[in-house]
């Protein structure tokens, strides 16, 4: 089975330019979450996205959103880039449920750099 | 605000040393705690504890949670230079919150 796939990999956008990541996940995975990683605030969570529908929103400036779509795969959009959004993004996947925090399973990450 | 800390935040060791990585949360809503491994790429799933006092073993890795004194531990025996990986405490609750991490070094 095909893990959590991210694209692109790595991105590089000035300040003020807006940028656009996507995730598919495992396939039958049905819920998708974005997090930020970076070395200061360490992994935070974005949001949570289920059956197109945003689930949960971490504490983030309404700059960041997201969608997902019919066959799950999801997408994040970060409108008027600043220095600070420079961060390893990560997506991850899993089942719907009540356990699905707990069997998440992470893509790679897409490393964006902003200058 | 729901906080999860890990300490310390970095640890250089020699190979065969053992190491105890600590976590403590604040989170409303608990429903379990996890502890990933990640090198340079995506956290990896090392284990899952619900219950307080219920050590989970996997090789050299072990954990326990104490959810009285809202903690847990993960040890780490006769450490090999693969073991060198960031170590993440994450807390299920409204959402999935995570620790900075320890960064891990155990040089030959």
């Amino acid at each position: 089975k095909a893990g959590v796939t991210q694209t692109p990999r790595y991105l590089i956008k000035t300040r003020g330019q807006q940028v656009t990541l996507s995730c598919s996940p495992i396939s039958g995975h049905r819920s998708v979450s974005w997090y930020q990683q970076t070395p200061g605030q360490g992994l935070q969570f974005l949001f949570e996205y289920f059956s197109e529908t945003q689930r949960n929103k971490g504490n983030f400036p309404g700059r960041f959103s997201g969608r997902q779509f019919s066959n799950s795969r999801s997408e994040m959009n970060v409108s008027t880039l600043e220095l600070g959004d420079s961060a390893l993004y990560l997506c991850a996947s899993s089942l719907p449920g009540l356990a699905r925090q707990e069997t998440q399973y992470f893509g790679p990450g897409t490393r964006l750099l902003v200058l | 605000e729901d906080k999860v800390v890990q300490s310390p935040l970095s640890l250089v060791v020699h190979e065969g040393d053992t190491v105890t990585l600590n976590c403590s949360y604040e989170v409303t809503n608990f429903r379990s705690l996890l502890w990933y491994k990640q090198e340079k790429k995506a956290p990896t799933f090392l284990f899952m504890l619900t219950s307080s006092g219920i050590e989970k073993k996997s090789g050299r890795l072990s954990s326990i949670l104490d959810k009285k004194e809202l903690f847990s531990i993960l040890n780490i025996t006769a450490t090999q230079t693969g073991d060198s990986a960031v170590y993440l405490c994450a807390v299920s609750g409204y959402a999935l919150n995570f620790g900075k991490g320890t960064s891990l070094l155990v040089t030959p």
